[in-house]
């Protein structure tokens, strides 16, 4: 079992749409959790992290933790053609990062 | 422009063909660290290093070296390549080992034949 599961898509929804994201894990020594967009040929950027289990906003993303279950999940409301890119979760403990391998998004114009 | 640069962007070669991927940040940061993305994989951390003279290994540390002599370069070295090592590489860096803000360099595809 991979220490970080991820539905790795493609997901397609069309403009407006409500999307959910979501990432398992397995390892309870994870700390902090991290939401990373991609976009095609470039490097990661981090969009969001949050250490304790709830929500975190950050305009149309929320960020979504819930430590009992080991599952993270991240919601991009009133989504975007511009939000069409990879999005990565990772965990963080010590000087250990895990990423998840990826959803590819595309949103619809 | 604060940013992570990596050079060469696009890299093929054959296999034991020592070749260098540098990384350079402008940030001042203390932490550094390279990744390779494979798909299904995602992004498997080679070695990382928390300050100048220090590095430690990552998950996948086997065929690479770096080294870490100056604050803003970390250079990644293959000393002999194969086609296993054929990858998309990322260098990232971050004020500090504790800080999860990871800035990451718009990447390097290797392809080894």
């Amino acid at each position: 079992q991979k220490e970080v599961e991820q539905d790795p898509g493609p997901l397609s929804v069309p403009e407006g749409a409500i999307v959910s994201l979501n990432c398992t894990y397995s390892n309870s020594a994870f700390q902090y959790f991290m939401w990373y967009r991609q976009y095609s040929r470039k490097g990661p950027e981090l969009l969001m992290y949050t250490y304790s289990s709830g929500n975190k906003e950050d305009g149309r993303f929320t960020a979504q933790v819930d430590k009992s279950s080991k599952y993270i999940s991240l919601f991009i409301r009133d989504s975007q053609p511009s939000d069409s890119a990879t999005y990565l979760c990772a965990m963080h403990y010590g000087q250990n990062f895990v990423f998840g391998p990826g959803t590819r998004l595309s949103v619809l114009p | 422009e604060a940013q992570v640069t990596q050079n060469p962007r696009y890299l093929i070669t054959v296999t034991g063909k020592k070749l260098t991927v540098t990384c350079s940040q402008n940030m001042n940061h203390e932490y550094m660290s390279w990744y390779r993305q494979d798909p299904g994989l995602g992004l498997r951390q080679i070695y990382y290093s928390m300050n100048v003279e220090v590095t430690d290994k990552g998950d996948v540390p086997e065929g690479y070296k770096v080294s870490r002599k100056e604050k803003r370069n970390f250079p990644l070295i293959l000393e002999s390549p194969s086609p296993n090592q054929t990858s998309l590489y990322f260098c990232a860096s971050s004020l500090s080992q504790g800080n999860r803000e990871q800035y990451f360099g718009p990447g390097t595809r290797l392809t080894v034949t």
